[in-house]
């Protein structure tokens, strides 16, 4: 059974672009979640979707935004880069996000902003 | 909100010996999920050990085993016999729900260095 998928693994953009990453979930997850990465942050949550709804949502500012299909594929925007959105954008995938289950990333997309 | 603290920034053990990562949160709630994960250079975060606040009983995956103390918001790993293949980023990480719908809350991690 494949992982989760993300893609691009590597992006260099430059301040003022807007940027779309891409995540496919193992087969059968109807749960999407997207982390950011940075060394000053660290790991922070982003948001959540589940059959085509953000169910959660982070403390990130609305230049990120997502959205997933019906086929549980996800993607996350960024629009108007700015230097501080360079980070390793991690994915995660369940079933449905209940209690028992078990979240698996992905390897992540390297973002940077120049 | 939840907070976790990871008070290691770096750790350094010796090939097939033990040590101790600790993890420190403050939540509110009585009801909640703390989990461990590994990040190799590889980048990809992997469960390395789930712990039920409701359990009394220590969580324990072969080598990796915790210590959770619930009155103390404490929750620290133990690894035994360590191998060359255990050095990574290790990530303390609380959850509201456990299979972290809700998003989880990830401690600034800790960096194990595994010396031969």
């Amino acid at each position: 059974k494949a992982g989760v998928t993300q893609t691009p693994r590597y992006l260099i953009k430059t301040r003022g672009q807007q940027v779309t990453l891409s995540c496919s979930p193992i087969s059968g997850h109807r749960s999407v979640s997207w982390y950011q990465q940075t060394p000053g942050q660290g790991l922070q949550f982003l948001f959540e979707y589940f059959s085509e709804t953000q169910r959660n949502k982070g403390n990130f500012p609305g230049r990120f935004s997502g959205r997933q299909f019906s086929n549980s594929r996800s993607e996350m925007n960024v629009s108007t880069l700015e230097l501080g959105d360079s980070a390793l954008y991690l994915c995660a995938s369940s079933l449905i996000g209940g209690l028992d289950e078990k979240l698996f990333f992905g390897s992540g997309t390297q973002l940077s902003v120049l | 909100a939840q907070t976790v603290t990871q008070s290691q920034p770096e750790m350094s053990v010796q090939e097939a010996e033990t040590v101790t990562l600790s993890c420190t949160y403050d939540t509110s709630e009585s009801d909640y999920y703390l989990f461990w994960y590994k990040q190799p250079p590889s980048r990809q975060m992997i469960l390395v050990i789930r712990q039920e606040a409701y359990k009394q009983q220590n969580a324990t995956e072969n080598r990796f085993s915790v210590n959770f103390q619930k009155a103390a918001k404490s929750f620290s790993l133990k690894i035994s016999d360590s191998q060359l293949g255990d050095a990574a980023m290790y990530f303390c990480a609380y959850s509201d729900s456990g299979g972290g719908a809700d998003g989880l809350t990830f401690g600034k991690g800790t960096h194990l260095i595994i010396q031969p």
